[in-house]
């Protein structure tokens, strides 16, 4: 079974402070997927990143996948309250299809 | 666009009665799949499906069945419900292939009491 652990599971801050999201596994994924998820609503999708060392930019969003394609990062820069939210990382294994492997998800809240 | 669409969104059940989560999709998507998601679980696959007639289970079956009669419908059936699956299920549904996006719908809070 592939897991993912993410970090941190909590995060509270200020508007216009920088955060770091870490999605780690020990195992290999074609592709890891970044979703946002707002109360009463369904996961929507960020960004796919499939290359080792890809970098994706979404405005003030940087996602990033390791060399090793075992981890990714998203990064936002001067955070909004609208960025308020849970966001979750998903891995597709490398012989799974469009079977997601999901991480336990960091729950965002920026405060004005 | 509908995209996916989940019924009920709110549901109440007494331990021991049975019920089906409907969810359809409008998007001629061959992958669908069924979620529960827990706090601090993230969301842990139940069942899933790779085209019409195929079901296969995820990392979570026990205690759901499913059924694919065609593209559109992915019905989750609770058999006897239990305190255990209070949940919030997502039915979700992509393009078969690598690195597809998956659709999902608004969710059924299910409440077994």
């Amino acid at each position: 079974t592939q897991l993912l652990e993410q970090s941190p599971q909590f995060l509270s801050i200020q508007e216009g402070e920088n955060l770091t999201v870490y999605c780690n596994s020990s195992s290999v994924f074609s592709s890891l997927q970044w979703y946002r998820q707002e109360p009463g609503e369904g996961p929507v999708l960020l960004v796919t990143v499939v290359t080792g060392g890809e970098v994706k930019k979404l405005k003030r969003l940087t996602f990033q996948f390791g060399d090793a394609r075992k981890d990714s990062s998203l990064h936002i820069t001067a955070a909004q309250t609208g960025d308020t939210g849970l966001y979750l990382c998903a891995g597709e294994g490398e012989t799974s299809g469009s079977r997601l492997t999901f991480g336990e998800g960091t729950q965002l809240t920026v405060n004005p | 666009n509908a995209g996916v669409t989940q019924t009920p969104k709110f549901q109440v059940l007494k331990t021991g009665q049975s019920m089906t989560l409907q969810c359809a999709q409008d998007m001629n998507h061959e992958y669908m799949s069924w979620y529960r998601q827990d706090p601090g679980m993230g969301l842990r696959l139940i069942h899933y499906s790779v085209g019409a007639g195929i079901t296969d289970q995820g990392e979570v079956p026990n205690g759901y069945n499913v059924s694919r009669s065609t593209t559109e419908d992915f019905p989750l059936r609770l058999l006897s419900a239990a305190p255990s699956q209070t949940s919030v299920y997502f039915c979700a549904s992509s393009p078969t292939g690598m690195n597809t996006e998956a659709f999902f719908g608004q969710g059924t809070r299910l409440t077994v009491v």
